[in-house]
């Protein structure tokens, strides 16, 4: 497999449960990123890991829990959530520390639609 | 003010037009401009980048920046119904990308 993978593709969940979303990245990028994308919505970053220390959470409730075991690995751990958290979400992976361009392009994976009843 | 602008559309053009997409922005900090392209159910792919103000190429599909209106564009010349997608732009001083809304495009055979 190359470049990021997601899973599941498609979740639907009540808002008791608890679930987690997958994140794999084969680029050999040292940066992983949590993206939520809403209907008419610009891309809002959620979370930022680099070398496996999260160094950004963008005010996200605590229902939202990331985990990032290695730098090719990337989970976000979904616990009573509400019908508003409806998205795709999306992981992103990046050469985070070196110069110009590199740093500053990301990489997608499909993302997992999410539908919580 | 949002720190990137950039119009949802829908735009629909006919098979062979030449589409042009733009959006504004208010940090002139930003030095890296990225266009992506996102398909139904599909994550955002990346289409071109381009680093300060200029010009690139790539194929039917041109990249412009411009610093000084703090504007940038997005043109595909030619364009196919494979093209109908949306298309975001991206912008970035120190590796933390800002995104604009994204801008739908259908081609129509």
């Amino acid at each position: 497999e190359t470049g990021v993978t997601q899973t599941p593709r498609h979740l639907v969940m009540g808002m008791t449960n608890k679930k987690s979303l997958k994140c794999e990245q084969h680029l050999g990028h040292n940066a992983m990123y949590w993206y939520k994308q809403s209907a008419k919505k610009p891309l809002e970053l959620m979370f930022v890991y680099s070398l496996e220390e999260r160094v950004e959470n963008n005010s996200v409730p605590s229902r939202f829990s990331p985990e990032c075991p290695n730098s090719s690995h990337l989970f976000l751990h979904l616990h009573t959530l509400q019908p508003e958290d409806s998205a795709l979400y999306l992981c992103a992976s990046s050469l985070r520390g070196g110069g110009g361009v590199a740093k500053n392009i990301q990489y997608f994976g499909a993302g997992t639609r999410l539908s919580v009843l | 003010q949002k720190e990137v602008e950039q119009d949802p559309g829908p735009l629909s053009v006919p098979e062979g037009a030449i589409v042009s997409l733009n959006c504004t922005y208010s940090n002139s900090a930003f030095q890296y401009f990225m266009w992506y392209r996102q398909y139904s159910r599909k994550g955002p792919e990346l289409l071109m980048y381009t680093y300060s103000s200029g010009n690139k190429e790539d194929g039917r599909f041109t990249a412009q920046v411009d610093k000084s209106s703090k504007y940038i564009s997005l043109f595909i010349r030619d364009s196919q119904p494979s093209d109908s997608a949306t298309y975001l732009c991206a912008m970035s001083e120190t590796g933390k990308l800002i995104f604009g809304q994204g801008t739908t495009l259908q081609v129509k055979p």
